[in-house]
């Protein structure tokens, strides 16, 4: 139990385009998804917090409005990264909570910015 | 903020052979989660920990909370090729509100020789 999906699990992307990741719980409902971003060989950095229904939580130096959250359902969570450059390339891992503290991640999306 | 201090940075070890890894905070957790990750993917859950002085075991991983609440420890007996990866610790803190978030050991790599 406790399945977290992600599509797609890479994708290669033109500089100032847009790219979406959506991040499913398949056999649990999420009441909370939390994305990460990860460096090669460091761990995972928060990015934002979302609650279903609800405005997503941005950490500090994250720009809510280059990567865009949205969590419809207790199932679904979506990341937008807008007008991504290459700096933007990166992996991005989602995950979910169905109310406890534990946290089930999603396989990974590899975001390469041409 | 709380941060976990994740020891040893890496291990490389033989086949067969027993691994012990440790993470440590200056404040008091009421949870500890481990992870592990293999290269590509996202952290699959391992243990939970929700008392001090629990001792829990998933096959031939052992992970205890430690007595203090600011400590805890992942062992793995007779190491197999595919324990190679990167073990996490993880501990929820308060974010604000009904809001949490995991904080992050750095990891251990662990390599395992055949």
């Amino acid at each position: 139990g406790a399945v977290v999906s992600q599509h797609p699990s890479w994708v290669i992307c033109k500089s100032g385009t847009s790219v979406k990741i959506e991040c499913r719980s398949l056999d649990f409902q999420a009441t909370t998804m939390f994305w990460y971003r990860q460096f090669p060989k460091q761990s995972l950095m928060l990015m934002a917090t979302s609650n279903e229904g609800s405005k997503a939580t941005y950490e500090q130096g994250v720009e809510k409005d280059k990567f865009l959250i949205n969590h419809a359902s207790l199932t679904l969570s979506t990341l937008t990264v807008t007008s991504a450059h290459p700096e933007d390339s990166s992996f991005y891992i989602c995950s979910g909570s169905g109310g406890s503290y534990e946290q089930y991640f999603g396989p990974g999306t590899r975001l390469t910015v041409t | 903020g709380q941060q976990l201090n994740q020891s040893p940075q890496s291990m490389f070890i033989q086949e067969g052979e027993d691994v012990s890894m440790n993470c440590t905070s200056s404040s008091i957790f009421n949870t500890w989660l481990w992870y592990k990750q293999d290269p590509g993917e996202g952290p699959v859950l391992l243990i939970a920990l929700y008392k001090a002085g629990e001792l829990t075991s998933n096959g031939r991983l052992t992970a205890q909370f430690g007595i203090t609440r600011k400590d805890s420890f992942l062992n793995i007996s007779a190491s197999i090729p595919s324990d190679v990866g990167i073990y996490f610790c993880a501990g929820p803190v308060i974010s604000g509100g009904s809001n949490y978030k995991l904080t992050f050991g750095k990891g251990t790599l662990l390599t395992v020789n055949p």
